[in-house]
């Protein structure tokens, strides 16, 4: 709900403009990545996923990032709309289907 | 197909009080789990099952038991509730296969008073 999104960073960006949210995992053992949006008052709702043995995924208006060498991860969002306003989490696989969840990025799109 | 339901939305517990969170899956998944969300953090494992009548700790086990008696649910239950389990309860399911994408409920959340 409308706690998550304290204490979290936060990044505000203009109708249109691409947004880039980013992310480090912990684990370099992870072979599975997913990024996910939660808005406010709901649960986390997938957006994209990617294994480890890509670089890049593209989905629609959604692109996630993967380097292992740095455990980074990243998602581009184009042409950031209002609705696309929320928490974003990146998460990794551990095993069994279970995830390490990161602590996540608020997304504030003005009109 | 109504994907992941959990119940109540809301409940308002006394320290010492027990209950029991449902959530249910009609996607025929056979991996289920728990995740607590406070405020600033992600979302973190309590518990979770592989199977009906198969069960294992997450990363925050403690003061939470489960059970899987059947593939569609998996109830988390309080025995003795605490100020420290005010939180966003959320019931998540994906399928078989190993890098599944887990779908999740709307949440519950519970306030321990």
């Amino acid at each position: 709900g409308e706690s998550v999104g304290l204490h979290l960073p936060t990044l505000s960006v203009q109708e249109g403009d691409n947004s880039i949210i980013n992310c480090a995992y912990s684990n370099s053992a992870s072979d599975y990545f997913i990024w996910y949006k939660q808005e406010s008052g709901k649960g986390p709702q997938f957006i994209i996923d990617i294994r480890s043995n890509m670089d890049k995924r593209q989905g629609q208006r959604v692109t996630v990032l993967l380097n292992k060498t740095v455990k980074h991860l990243s998602l581009q969002i184009a042409a950031t709309q209002p609705g696309d306003s929320a928490v974003y989490f990146c998460a990794e696989n551990i095993g069994y289907s279970t995830l390490t969840f990161g602590k996540g990025t608020m997304l504030l799109v003005s009109p | 197909n109504a994907g992941v339901t959990q119940t109540p939305k809301f409940q308002v517990l006394k320290t010492g009080q027990s209950m029991t969170l449902q959530c249910a899956q009609d996607m025929n998944h056979e991996y289920m789990s728990w995740y607590r969300q406070d405020p600033g953090m992600g979302l973190r494992l309590i518990h979770y099952s592989v199977g009906a009548g198969i069960t294992d700790q997450g990363e925050v086990p403690n003061g939470y038991n489960v059970s899987r008696s059947t593939t569609e649910d998996f109830p988390l239950r309080l025995l003795s509730a605490a100020p420290s389990q005010t939180s966003v309860y959320f019931c998540a399911s994906s399928s078989r296969r190993f890098t599944d994408t887990q779908y999740f409920g709307p949440g519950t959340r519970l306030t321990v008073l």
